[in-house]
């Protein structure tokens, strides 16, 4: 069984709209971050939580949310969706928030922007 | 900005053959992983080497720290070994992983 959720799998969102992924891990670990990799690109750190408290954020711009309502999950709400985000958006955990510790992924939500 | 540089980009294999995928980065680093992601998209450890020369399974890697610069050696390739590997590291200047773009590996039957 997967130890990191994420849903949908899939997403094809219109120009202009809003979307959210979601993510929970069951591997009771207290760091949870969100990665994106594009086409063509290295995968790219976005933001970093350790309990439920955002430790950094590389994330140019702020139509990209994080949200936190557990422990467990790490949500990320895109609004004023635009092309160029159309990515694999990647969730993963690890113990603590040092990311030289051994980092799980979940699966990725690959999201098409229209 | 630290850099992380893999080659080559891609290599083909004879299943049965080893190979050495390369590692090059810009900034000291307090600890450097490699990654396998599948042909599916899934992305997993797997290990963390920040110096030193590490084994699991069929892969050894040597992390030169001072040259910066780490290698993954896989052994007797199979046709389950196909995917990209991707090595990331993590500077002593902050507390993230870059990534570099990764080695993609076709091991032929």
């Amino acid at each position: 069984d997967p130890k990191i959720i994420q849903k949908p799998k899939y997403l094809v969102a219109v120009t202009g709209s809003e979307k959210i992924l979601i993510c929970e891990q069951y591997l009771g670990h207290n760091a949870m971050y969100w990665y994106r990799q594009s086409a063509k690109k290295p995968l790219e750190f976005m933001f970093s939580y350790s309990y439920q408290k955002l430790m950094d954020n590389q994330t140019a711009s702020s139509r990209f949310q994080p949200q936190s309502s557990k422990k467990n999950h790490l949500d990320l709400q895109i609004t004023a969706l635009k092309p160029d985000d159309s990515a694999t958006y990647f969730c993963a955990s690890s113990q603590d928030s040092w990311q030289g510790n051994t980092l799980y992924f979940g699966a990725g939500t690959r999201l098409s922007v229209l | 900005g630290q850099q992380v540089q893999q080659s080559p980009a891609s290599l083909v294999l004879q299943e049965g053959e080893n190979a050495e995928l390369q590692c090059n980065f810009s900034s000291t680093a307090t600890q450097l992983q490699w990654f396998y992601q599948s042909p599916g998209g899934s992305l997993v450890s797997l290990l963390s080497n920040p110096s030193g020369t590490k084994h699991t399974g069929r892969l050894t890697s040597t992390t030169v720290t001072k040259e910066r610069r780490s290698s993954l050696h896989i052994s007797s390739s199979q046709t389950t070994d196909s995917g990209t590997y991707l090595c990331a590291i993590v500077s002593s200047a902050g507390n993230k992983l870059t990534f570099g773009i990764g080695t993609r590996v076709l091991v032929r039957p």
